[in-house]
Formats: C-alpha cells, structure tokens, sequence
C-alpha cells in the first residue's frame, strides 16, 4: 500500500526566510511524487512532480523539492518565503508499479508566512 | 477555459435528501476520481474511474454511486444525506504520467 507522511501540522517563518515543507512517502515500486497547494476556500493547485530524472525539481511560485531515495523523502523547499506563500500543501505520490493511478496524499501542512 | 469544471460549488440539503454533484473535464484525460476532503483537511480517493470503467472504489457507504456517462464526465450521487457526508469533494482528471488537474470543489452541508 501507498502512503504519505506530512509530520508538520504547521510550520512558521518569516518572510525573506528559507522554507521546507517535509514529506516522506512509502511504495512498493517506483514513487510519482507531486506537491500540491491550497488556498482557502479555493481547490488544490500544481506545484510540482517528480517522476524521473534530476532529483531536484523546480515548480511553480519559485517552489522547489529534492526526491531523495535512500530517505523516500520529497520535502519542499523555497529560498525566500513570501507572506502570500501563507497555505495548506500537501504533498501526493502514486506507485508507479501498480495499477493503481489515484494519488494518496499527505495530512497536510499549514505553512504560516510571517512579515 | 476551466480544465475540470464541478458544479454546484456549494450545496446545502437537509439530512435524507438525495443529490447529485457533476463533474466535467475537457482536458482528454481518460482516468477520473472523486476525493473527499473532510473537516480536518484529509483527501481520501472515494473513485476512480477509466475510460468509464469503476476502478477504484475505497470503503465508501453504498449511498455513495459514481456514473460516468462518458470520458469526460463523472457524477456522483448521493442517497438518505447524513450529516457526516458534510465535507469539500474534489472531481480529478489525469491521463497515463501526466499532472493530476482538480476541480474547485464543491462544499456540501448537511443540516
């Protein structure tokens, strides 16, 4: 079974700071890994996705992630946080190996921008 | 352009109506899913759908039945509501590695 851990139910920083979102996920297979962002009231939005290739992916919003095998990590990263990074991220994989093509996703984490 | 489009955005019912929540993509994905976000913010997969074809369906009560008339819809119907249906369900689409795209949601309350 496919799972996600988000072990942050809230993370602070001030704005100009670097920020990371943690998540570590569980597979058979090979992960498809994907960082999604919600704002409130609003529905989930795109990141980014790791499926092969560089370890280090670039997204949306100056988002990045590193996939990291060896600790089946894919925390998120930003180099300078800003106040309307203010959010709930979740961070989603798929096994690859199985049939199975729903994402499982993470509890979420609150990320909290201060100025 | 909305990629995946659900209406109604909100829905409030009485507990033992029956509704139904519709979802549409035009993307040219060939997979759907219905999700289920509740009050502390977990998404959990209810269906999924391919090419109109049930393939997953977690532990959902049988109250719960998804239709999907054709690639690019997939409805969900909701018999006897109860007040633990309240929740934020989220339509998806996706095709083979391609992004997962969700709908806005629609927030449903049961009263």
């Amino acid at each position: 079974a496919q799972s996600v851990a988000q072990p942050e139910d809230q993370v602070n920083v001030a704005e100009g700071n670097p920020l990371t979102v943690k998540c570590t996920y569980s597979v058979s297979g090979n992960p498809y890994l994907f960082w999604y962002v919600q704002y409130p009231n609003r529905g989930l939005q795109f990141l980014l996705k790791y499926i092969t290739g560089d370890n280090l992916v670039k997204g949306s919003y100056g988002f990045e992630a590193e996939f990291n095998k060896s600790q089946t990590s894919f925390h998120l990263k930003k180099p300078s946080a800003l106040v309307s990074d203010s959010a709930l991220y979740f961070c989603a994989v798929r096994d690859m190996n199985t049939g199975r093509r729903a994402l499982t996703f993470g509890s979420g984490t609150r990320l909290q921008v201060q100025p | 352009d909305t990629a995946v489009s659900q209406t109604p955005k909100y829905l409030v019912t009485q507990m033992g109506n029956d509704k139904s929540i519709k979802c549409e993509q035009n993307l040219g994905h060939d997979t759907m899913y219905w999700y289920k976000q509740d009050s502390k913010k977990f998404l959990k997969i209810m269906f999924s759908y391919n090419n109109k074809e049930l393939i997953i369906n977690e532990t959902v009560p049988n109250r719960f039945s998804p239709k999907s008339p054709d690639k690019a819809h997939l409805n969900l119907h909701i018999n006897s509501l109860e007040l633990g249906d309240s929740a934020v369900y989220f339509c998806a689409s996706s095709q083979d590695t391609g992004g997962y795209t969700f709908g806005s949601g629609t927030r449903l309350t049961v009263v």
